[in-house]
């Protein structure tokens, strides 16, 4: 069984481009979490979405930043005119409706450069 | 809020020792998992080890074991026999039971197995 696939694992984007990042779930997975690593820290929580449902967005910058995970296809995480502070890795996870004791299961990331 | 907190930015050990990794946690609620993940240099998220609040035995998965102390908060990681292959960051996360069951992660220790 195929794991979350995170694409592209870098990216290089000037500042004020758009960048898009795309995360497939495990197949049968229906929630996914997008978390924010900046160098030397650990990930932050960035927000959590069901199919076609923004559930906590609670982690997200106001400006700039959204995310979908529409009925077909993969969730999108979006920077709309890139900083250099949004440098990072950014991970997805995903985990099926009941999580009980399972672990989230991470993407590789995408590692995120502005030029 | 919830709050993780690893002490110890970095950490030596020899090969073949055991070696203890620290993380205390905050939270008000009754019901919450911990996980240790582990993040080798090429960047992916390995998940490792979980322990449920309720648990009444601390958890165990090959060389790793978790040393749960409920009353002090305390969540610490247990790798015996190190290999260099350890050598890696370590994070730990707890992860908030209803709502949206996001992860918590800590800043993480870096660990470095020596021949």
């Amino acid at each position: 069984n195929a794991g979350v696939m995170q694409n592209p694992r870098h990216l290089v984007r000037r500042r004020g481009q758009e960048a898009r990042l795309r995360c497939s779930p495990v197949k049968g997975h229906s929630h996914v979490y997008w978390y924010r690593q900046l160098p030397e820290e650990g990930l932050k929580f960035m927000v959590y979405l069901q199919k076609e449902n923004i559930i906590d967005e609670s982690g997200m910058p106001k400006e700039r930043f959204s995310a979908e995970f529409p009925k077909e296809g993969p969730s999108i995480l979006r920077i709309q005119q890139v900083v250099r502070g949004d440098s990072a890795a950014y991970f997805c996870a995903s985990s099926p409706i009941d999580q009980g004791k399972r672990p989230q299961h991470f993407g590789d990331g995408t590692r995120l450069s502005i030029l | 809020a919830q709050k993780i907190t690893q002490t110890q930015p970095g950490m030596f050990v020899q090969e073949k020792e055991a070696v203890t990794l620290d993380c205390t946690y905050d939270t008000s609620d009754q019901s919450y998992g911990l996980f240790w993940y582990k993040q080798p240099s090429s960047g992916e998220m390995i998940f490792l080890i979980y322990q449920g609040s309720y648990d009444e035995q601390n958890a165990t998965e090959g060389r790793y074991s978790l040393n749960f102390q409920k009353a002090r908060k305390s969540a610490n990681l247990v790798i015996s026999a190190s290999q260099l292959g350890d050598s890696a960051m370590y994070f730990c996360a707890m992860r908030e039971t209803g709502g949206s069951e996001k992860l918590v992660f800590g800043k993480g220790t870096k660990l470095t197995v020596n021949p």
